[in-house]
């Protein structure tokens, strides 16, 4: 098993540019999450799907969009680039037997974004 | 509203000896979960620990041990002896029950051994 894949590892952009990065993983996961992590401010939560064609938004939500149209996928579209999405961005997934239980999450290796 | 906080920003000792990582959390809900992340230098995240809000046994595995204390909204991990290899930055999490898609991090603890 891979486990949770993100790419690319690194990626810079200007101001405005509009990119996705993806995240897939291969363990018949039904949650998936994306976080960002910021010097001092641990991990905070953008979007999660709880299962294909479901998602719901996190802490910090704004300027970012999410669809999962597979249980593999859960990409995450940044719209329109600013300085203050310079950031590390984690995907993660993770099982659960429905509401009987919160497993841990498996995290991917991470993108370094940086917005010029 | 959940919250973690890790009031401790960096941590420095020296290796064997003992640290403790402390970790309070706020949440209105009588269930839920709490985690415990290692971010190693290298940079990916790596689980440690997770306990369920009914389970308040002190867990040890290794060198690592972790005191969950209901009462005082706390769960604190405690390194034994400690090794260089542990210099990383350390999470706490907490989680909803049955809800696995939303963790609530800590700000972490960076945590430096010196030989």
């Amino acid at each position: 098993n891979a486990g949770v894949t993100q790419t690319p590892k690194f990626q810079v952009l200007k101001t405005g540019q509009s990119m996705t990065l993806q995240c897939a993983q291969d363990m018949n996961h039904e949650y998936m999450s994306w976080y960002r992590q910021d010097p001092g401010m641990g991990l905070r939560l953008i979007h999660y799907s709880v299962g294909a064609g479901i998602t719901d938004q996190g802490e910090v939500p704004n300027g970012y969009n999410v669809s999962r149209s597979t249980t593999e996928d859960f990409p995450l579209r940044l719209l329109s680039a600013a300085p203050s999405q310079t950031s590390v961005y984690f995907c993660a997934s993770s099982y659960s037997i429905t509401g009987a239980a919160t497993y841990e999450q498996y995290f991917g290796p991470g993108t370094r974004l940086t917005v010029t | 509203a959940q919250k973690v906080t890790q009031a401790q920003t960096e941590i420095s000792v020296v290796e064997k000896e003992d640290v403790t990582l402390d970790c309070v959390y706020e949440t209105r809900d009588t269930t839920y979960y709490l985690f415990w992340y290692k971010q190693p230098p290298s940079g990916e995240l790596v689980f440690l620990i997770r306990r369920n809000s009914f389970d308040e046994q002190n867990e040890i595995s290794g060198r690592y041990s972790w005191n969950f204390q209901k009462s005082t909204s706390s769960f604190n991990f405690t390194i034994t002896a400690s090794q260089v290899v542990d210099s990383a930055v350390y999470f706490c999490a907490l989680s909803e029950w049955g809800n696995t898609g939303k963790l609530i991090f800590g700000q972490g603890t960076t945590l430096q051994v010196k030989p």
